[in-house]
């Protein structure tokens, strides 16, 4: 059982329409992260949060909004995407940015009409 | 430019023999490399990992060997079960500053019964 929870596991969405996916861990991590893996593709960074602060930002388009309220929850809000952002959205956490390894979740796939 | 490359796409290997697991890196300035193992619908899970003061680390069946020179890393599973049956991505960072992972392509293995 993964200790680092993602919802929804799956998730259809239009273009013009507003989401979220939503990330949560108890292992009490002060670093949180987003990924994104196309089909056949390695996981690429999106984002990176420490203690509750976004300290790495990839050059991902605005349309993805990352925030984290507290030190347990991670979200990442969807709007206006493009089909090309269709891909499974990987959350991870690691005792600290400096403390390795990352746990990931299972994901969260994410087709775009 | 893929700095971190696993040459082989597929391996396919009989129950209670080895597996060896490659991966190549470019960056002379990694120094954390780390395996990830990925069943279809989960995120991947944490292996084993190594350190470029180390140029072995084992866990149970797992053995991870590091070659700087050659900038090379194998992943030896011994011996090899049904369950292992998955991908396998190789990951490497820097440090400071080790958040950032770099996945290779992954290999997709088969233990055969």
């Amino acid at each position: 059982d993964t200790e680092v929870t993602q919802t929804p596991k799956h998730l259809v969405m239009g273009m013009t329409n507003k989401k979220s996916l939503k990330c949560e861990q108890h292992m009490g991590h002060r670093a949180m992260y987003w990924y994104k893996q196309k089909a056949k593709k390695p996981p690429e960074l999106m984002f990176v949060y420490s203690y509750e602060k976004l300290s790495i930002n990839e050059s991902v388009p605005s349309r993805f909004s990352p925030e984290c309220p507290n030190s347990s929850l991670l979200n990442l809000h969807l709007h206006a995407l493009q089909p090309e952002d269709s891909a499974l959205y990987l959350c991870a956490s690691s005792q600290e940015v400096r403390v390795q390894p990352q746990h990931f979740g299972d994901g969260t796939r994410l087709s775009i009409l | 430019d893929q700095q971190v490359k696993q040459n082989s796409p597929s391996l396919s290997v009989q129950e209670g023999r080895i597996s060896i697991l490659n991966c190549d890196y470019t960056n002379s300035m990694f120094d954390y490399f780390l395996w990830y193992k990925k069943y279809p619908a989960e995120g991947p899970t944490f292996l084993i990992s190594i350190s470029s003061i180390k140029d072995k680390n084992e866990d149970g069946r797992f053995t991870v060997f590091l070659n700087k020179s050659a900038k090379h890393l194998s992943l030896h599973i011994v011996p090899s079960q049904p369950g292992d049956s998955a991908v396998y991505f190789c990951a490497a960072s820097e440090t400071p500053g080790t958040y950032k992972y770099i996945f290779g392509t992954g290999t997709r293995l088969k233990v055969l019964a």
